[in-house]
């Protein structure tokens, strides 16, 4: 079966950085998508990687390697705005999105 | 603003009542989207549609339906609701099916069915 896998649950102290993992399992790979959700809205893009490497935006950078099926988001500098659910999804061999059940982020101040 | 409507913002249903959830584009994206979202699971495809006159069933179909009539709209019906079906509704639209864009939400439709 398909599978993502993400920490359920971080905290990290303001202004400091924190790295959200993702490990995924699927048939075929088109791409790996990062999401930002903040409680009681809707899901906003952050990031997208399709080849092996570090994508920067700003203070979020996203990594891939396909090799071992992994990625991560970095957040850097963090505010406390940064309070938020992150959602890593995949997309398979059948452009189908795959999602993880999210990573929920605690910023301490 | 340019984005995707969800209608209604949340609704409280009696089970066994039908029900249809509303989502409408004006972004002229081609394929639009339903998921399901439940506490401590990812967001799950109920149905998709890759263009209009097209949809498809997605991992949890069971129980809805969607139609696509034209570019803009997407509705979802629950044709006899039951308490599993409780759940936060997102409509999602990309320009299309494949590619890197990304998709894009609405807002959301909060179901509780007693």
């Amino acid at each position: 079966g398909q599978n993502i896998d993400q920490p359920t649950e971080m905290t990290a102290t303001e202004g400091a950085i924190v790295q959200i993992n993702c490990t995924y399992q699927t048939s075929g790979f088109n791409g790996l998508f990062w999401y930002q959700q903040h409680a009681g809205e809707a899901p906003t893009f952050l990031s997208y990687n399709v080849l092996d490497g570090l994508e920067e935006k700003g203070r979020f950078s996203s990594f891939l390697s396909r090799s071992k099926g992994y990625s991560y988001l970095l957040l850097k500098e963090l505010q406390m705005k940064d309070s938020a659910s992150y959602l890593c999804a995949v997309r398979d061999g059948n452009y189908q999105l795959i999602w993880g059940a999210g990573t929920k982020l605690i910023i301490k101040p | 603003i340019a984005g995707i409507t969800q209608a209604p913002t949340s609704q409280i249903l009696a089970a066994g009542r039908r029900m249809t959830l509303r989502c409408t584009q004006d972004m002229r994206h081609n394929a639009m989207y339903w998921y399901r979202q439940d506490l401590g699971l990812g967001l799950r495809l109920i149905h998709y549609s890759n263009t209009a006159g097209t949809t498809g069933k997605g991992e949890v179909p069971d129980g809805y339906s969607v139609s696509r009539a034209n570019t803009d709209d997407f509705p979802l019906t629950l044709a006899s609701a039951v308490p599993s079906q409780t759940s936060v509704y997102f409509c999602a639209s990309s320009p299309q099916g494949e590619g890197n864009q990304p998709q894009h939400f609405g807002d959301g439709t909060r179901l509780s069915i007693l």
